[in-house]
């Protein structure tokens, strides 16, 4: 069993739709919780990231934590073709002293259509 | 602001010719440095990190090493490439626990 589960899709939404992307884990250590989109042929870039459970918005992104679940999601309201991207989730335990070692998810593709 | 830097961005490389992939980052000082390698559909892979200069752990046994000579530049290389090290390298800088990517490296080995 991977330590992170996240459905590859892809993932097709008309423009204006809430998209749900979800990624569930084993390790009940992870307490630092990311997004990341790519964009074909881009490095990732950082959405969101948080450490506690409950919701965090961030204009039309939220992400959101259930420890309890081990489960976490990022909503995307009204979507937009520019949001068409592969979405990663990663999380890491948190240490002292040391680099931060993530664990991703292997990515969600979106694809947001006219 | 920080940034991170790469490059280049492209390379086609014959089967056991020698690598180099540079990473600088600028805006920040003692990061910890990551590279990543990404392979066609499938995840991110680390390779290596660095929390100090001259301070290198490997993650995965492979053909490749890195190295950091300066604070804020990290250094992948190797001597002789393999057709298994085509994908997609990526550096990456962090301070706490979120780590920002660089544009990445496309390696084609021929």
């Amino acid at each position: 069993q991977k330590e992170v589960e996240q459905d590859p899709g892809p993932l097709s939404v008309p423009e204006g739709a809430i998209v749900s992307l979800n990624c569930t884990y084993s390790n009940s250590a992870f307490q630092y919780f990311m997004w990341y989109r790519q964009y074909s042929r881009k490095g990732p870039e950082l959405l969101m990231y948080t450490y506690s459970s409950g919701n965090k918005e961030d204009g039309r992104f939220t992400a959101q934590v259930d420890k309890s679940s081990k489960y976490i999601s990022l909503f995307i309201r009204d979507s937009q073709p520019s949001d068409s991207a592969t979405y990663l989730c990663a999380m890491s335990v948190i240490n002292t002293g040391t680099a931060s070692k993530l664990t991703f998810g292997t990515g969600t593709r979106l694809q947001v259509t006219l | 602001s920080q940034t991170i830097h790469q490059w280049p961005a492209t390379l086609v490389q014959p089967v056991g010719s020698p690598l180099s992939l540079e990473c600088t980052v600028e805006g920040t000082s003692n990061p910890n440095l990551y590279w990543y390698r990404q392979a066609a559909g499938r995840g991110l892979q680390l390779l290596f990190y660095s929390v100090g200069i001259g301070q290198i752990s490997s993650e995965v046994p492979q053909n490749l090493s890195a190295s950091r000579p300066q604070d804020r530049q990290f250094i992948l290389s190797s001597k002789k490439l393999l057709l298994s090290d085509s994908g997609f390298y990526l550096c990456a800088w962090s301070v706490r626990y979120e780590q920002y990517f660089g544009p990445g490296t496309r390696l084609t080995v021929t």
